[in-house]
């Protein structure tokens, strides 16, 4: 089974600009969170959409955003890049459902802002 | 709200020696307990899980981890790391009523074996 895939793996961009990242879950897989990995706050989850609406979110601003297809596929978009934004963006795919089910990672896409 | 403290940033330690990383939870909730290890350039891997029953779990690559409730603590340990243990190590936990998959992390703990 193949794993959580993440594309771009590395990007770069300048203030200002926009980004989408996009994440391919492992197939059958309904939820998928995205965390945001910097030196200096850590990890830090972003948030959660499954079947395809958001159902948590953490503390980020509204310059932050994601979605989810119907395929479960889900993209997070920032606009209006900050140099603070450069980080690893990680996202994890899961069963879903209400109760525990184990996350599986990507390996990340690497966001750096000049 | 939660919040988890992983007391040491980097633990250097011998081939073969035992190492403790340890970890602090604050919570206001009944949590499930994580302790994840990311390699360099990879995502984070899942060591081992508490969710409810024995305080000790086993987890992969011959990890295990107590969790203390009265401390609120949840250790990680392994008796002789190898070379290939060396790895960034986080501690999380999450809200065990809560639907759905927020993950709080600690700070993490460096883990350098050295030969």
């Amino acid at each position: 089974k193949a794993g959580v895939t993440q594309t771009p793996r590395y990007l770069i961009k300048t203030r200002g600009q926009q980004v989408t990242l996009s994440c391919s879950p492992i197939s059958g897989h309904r939820s998928v969170s995205w965390y945001q990995q910097t030196p200096g706050q850590g990890l830090q989850f972003l948030f959660e959409y499954f079947s395809e609406t958001q159902r948590n979110k953490g503390n980020f601003p509204g310059r932050f955003s994601g979605r989810q297809f119907s395929n479960s596929r889900s993209e997070m978009n920032v606009s209006t890049l900050e140099l603070g934004d450069s980080a690893l963006y990680l996202c994890a795919s899961s069963l879903g459902g209400t109760t525990y089910n184990e996350q599986f990672f990507g390996p990340g896409t690497r966001l750096t802002v000049l | 709200a939660q919040s988890v403290t992983q007391l040491d940033s980097q633990v250097p330690v011998f081939e073969e020696a035992p190492v403790e990383l340890r970890c602090n939870y604050s919570s206001s909730v009944s949590v499930y307990l994580f302790w994840y290890v990311q390699y360099p350039n990879q995502g984070l891997q899942l060591l081992l899980k508490y969710l409810s029953g024995s305080t000790l779990v086993k987890g992969i690559n011959g990890f295990e981890a107590e969790f203390n409730k009265s401390q609120t603590s949840f250790h990680l340990r392994k008796p002789s790391v190898h070379i290939s243990d060396t790895a960034e190590y986080f501690c999380a936990v999450s809200d065990e009523k809560a639907a759905g998959n927020k993950l709080t992390f600690g700070g993490g703990t460096r883990v350098l074996v050295k030969p």
